[in-house]
This record gives structure tokens, sequence and C-alpha cells, in this order.
């Protein structure tokens, strides 16, 4: 299947930095790009949906102003968590979807906010 | 909001045996899909059916979808310790462009 890379797979902030996550779709070009948070022992859930070259829709409930979402080309979205805090701490998944109606999921960023 | 819910929450079986997990889900959908998720690691899709499909097949997997009872199933045959995953299932709805996942089955199998 397609791929789509990640990273950093892992980081560790203080509380009050901001953190990018970016997201690649190295075979593929994803015209739409999903982000998604996961909780331990929980399931996706959507936060926002880009399309490259425009504004991100947000789900509702996410702070559009916390979690600033890029997609400047069609292999490159990122995320961008602004002040970060300790409810932050989550992990957060990126995927680029294609015109078949599949998702190719990145191996996830974990964010530690201390 | 999540569309899917899925049971049972955790399946533990031996090598060898099957393993069969359910999803129900709400509204009229385009297609579902199953996917899984090694402990910290990102999605892997399995297999995806769409609604006038009513059973797949892909290696050792066996997807069914019933419409009329909007529920799907994933069925694992001759499971391994690899195996050992969470399944969601996801569906997509339609005029929609976003999956909705389910909670998961988390799937353990014993060596």
């Amino acid at each position: 299947g397609a791929v789509v890379s990640q990273h950093p797979s892992w980081v560790i902030c203080k509380s009050g930095t901001s953190v990018k996550i970016e997201c690649r779709s190295l075979d593929f070009q994803a015209t739409t790009m999903f982000w998604y948070r996961q909780f331990p022992k929980q399931s996706l859930m959507l936060m926002a949906t880009s399309n490259e070259g425009s504004k991100a829709t947000y789900e509702q409930g996410v702070e559009k102003d916390k979690f600033l979402i890029n997609h400047a080309s069609l292999t490159l979205s990122t995320l961008t968590v602004t002040s970060a805090h300790p409810e932050d701490s989550s992990f957060y998944i990126c995927s680029g979807g294609t015109n078949t109606g599949e998702l190719f999921f990145g191996e996830g960023s974990r964010l530690t906010v201390l | 909001s999540q569309q899917g819910e899925e049971d049972p929450q955790a399946l533990s079986i031996q090598e060898g045996e099957n393993a069969t997990m359910n999803c129900s889900y709400k509204t009229s959908i385009n297609n579902l899909q199953w996917y899984r998720q090694n402990s910290g690691r990102g999605l892997v899709h399995l297999i995806l059916i769409r609604s006038n499909e009513r059973e797949k097949h892909s290696g050792r997997l066996r997807v069914t979808l019933d419409t009329s009872k909007k529920s799907s199933s994933l069925l694992i045959t001759a499971s391994r310790a690899a195996d050992t995953a969470s399944y969601f299932c996801a569906t997509l709805l339609r005029d929609d462009y976003k999956l909705s996942f389910g909670a998961g089955t988390t799937v353990t199998v014993r060596a």
C-alpha cells in the first residue's frame, strides 16, 4: 500500500511550547489529509480535515487556534500544537486519502507535555 | 462522533483458533473498512467492503456486511501470535468524505 511518513514519532516538550508534527505521503498525492487524536485504549477521533491549498476544516470541539494545520502541498501536511499543555498529551495520527476511498496512515506521533 | 460500535472490546484466543469481531453502525454507509493497529503504531488498512457487497476475503481475513442490520464482522482464521493487535472498523457515510471509527476490539493471540 501507499506510504505515509509521519514524524517525529515521539516528542516531549515543556508546557507552553509549540510542537510541529509533519505528515508526508511518499508515493502518492494526498489531496486530503486527516488528523486524528487517540487517547490510550480508545478509538481515533477526527480532529480536522485539510485539503491542499485551502484552510483546514475542524471538527466540533477542536480549537483551530491551538491545533494549526497546514497543507501546503499534495504530499505534506503539518499539525502544530501551540502553547501545549499536559492535557494535549496524546497520540496524533495523520492519514492521506486517495480517490479509492482508502486511507493510508502515518505511524503516529506520541506527544508528552510536561 | 463515533458511528461504529464494536464487540467484543477484548478477545483472547489460542494460536490456531479463529477470532471473530463485530461492528455495528447507525446510518447508511458508502463503505466499511477494517484496520489493524499494533500497540503504539499507526493503522494498517486490512479490507474495504462496499455497501453493495456482502462478503470479502483477503488471505486469512473474511469480512461480511449486512446493511439491513447495519453490521459487519471480521473473521481471522487460524490466528497467529502476530495477529495480536487492536482492530477497528470505520465507516464512510454516503455523501461524506470522513471515516468514523469504532471503539476497537483488542485481540490477544496466545502462543
